[in-house]
């Protein structure tokens, strides 16, 4: 069982609320990602960090922003939430390995419970 | 354009039965392939991980082959129970950013009945 942890697990919210999601690990990974999966849909790159002081946009542009004070603790927020930002929320993490050619994306991402939005 | 195709949709089995996944993945220059096992409203667990070099790993009762010139993955389940209930979701790596960029396809819902 992998330690990384999201809240809430369920989060029902009015338009133009802002709201953050929480993700935590406590393996001390330096890499840190968010996803966003709709349902029978596959798994989109929203944003991602190396680790302290270090985000970056993912593959989907997403009106999210994201923070990393701490290695731990990578929360997501939406400043004004929306009925299209309507989805489930992966948190994931996995350790850095030396990156030398061909070693890239060998590790293991570990995925938290998600947290499922439902913007009214 | 590196894209993962994952088929079938969708699979429902009795308990006790065998079932196989199929993948097949265009992206390149290719570095690994998982399988993951979602359950509803939890994150992807890893079941397997697998380079080019390899052609087959097993977990327990799943076993994963890759087939890389064909650019092709198999997930074969045996003697399905009816906690392998789950989306299975083929994710393939690439080695061409540092990054290491993962392509997830859209998962394979298997459905387990008693």
């Amino acid at each position: 069982e992998a330690d990384i942890y999201q809240t809430p697990r369920y989060l029902v919210i009015g338009t133009g609320k802002k709201i953050t999601l929480e993700c935590s690990q406590t393996m001390g990974h330096d890499k840190m990602y968010w996803y966003q999966q709709d349902p029978g849909m596959e798994l989109h790159l929203i944003h991602y960090s190396y680790g302290v002081n270090s985000t970056e946009k993912g593959d989907l542009s997403s009106e999210s922003t994201v923070s990393r004070i701490r290695t731990e603790h990578f929360p997501l927020t939406l400043e004004s939430a929306r009925p299209s930002h309507t989805s489930q929320y992966l948190c994931a993490s996995s350790e850095s390995k030396q990156w030398t050619s061909g070693r890239a994306g060998r590790e293991t991402q570990y995925f938290g419970p998600g947290t499922r939005l439902l913007v009214l | 354009k590196n894209q993962v195709e994952q088929s079938p949709q969708s699979l429902i089995i009795l308990e006790g039965k065998n079932c196989t996944l199929q993948c097949n993945y265009t992206v390149s220059p290719f570095s690994n392939l998982r399988w993951y096992k979602q359950d509803t409203g939890r994150g992807p667990v890893s079941l397997t991980i697998m380079t080019f070099s390899e052609n087959t790993k097993s977990n327990g009762r799943y076993t994963a082959t890759l087939d890389a010139d064909t650019k092709q993955s198999s997930l074969h389940i045996t003697a399905s129970q009816l906690s392998d209930s789950a989306s299975y979701i083929c994710v393939v790596s690439d080695r061409g950013s540092t990054l290491g960029r993962l392509y997830f396809g859209r998962g394979t819902q298997l459905t387990v009945w008693p």
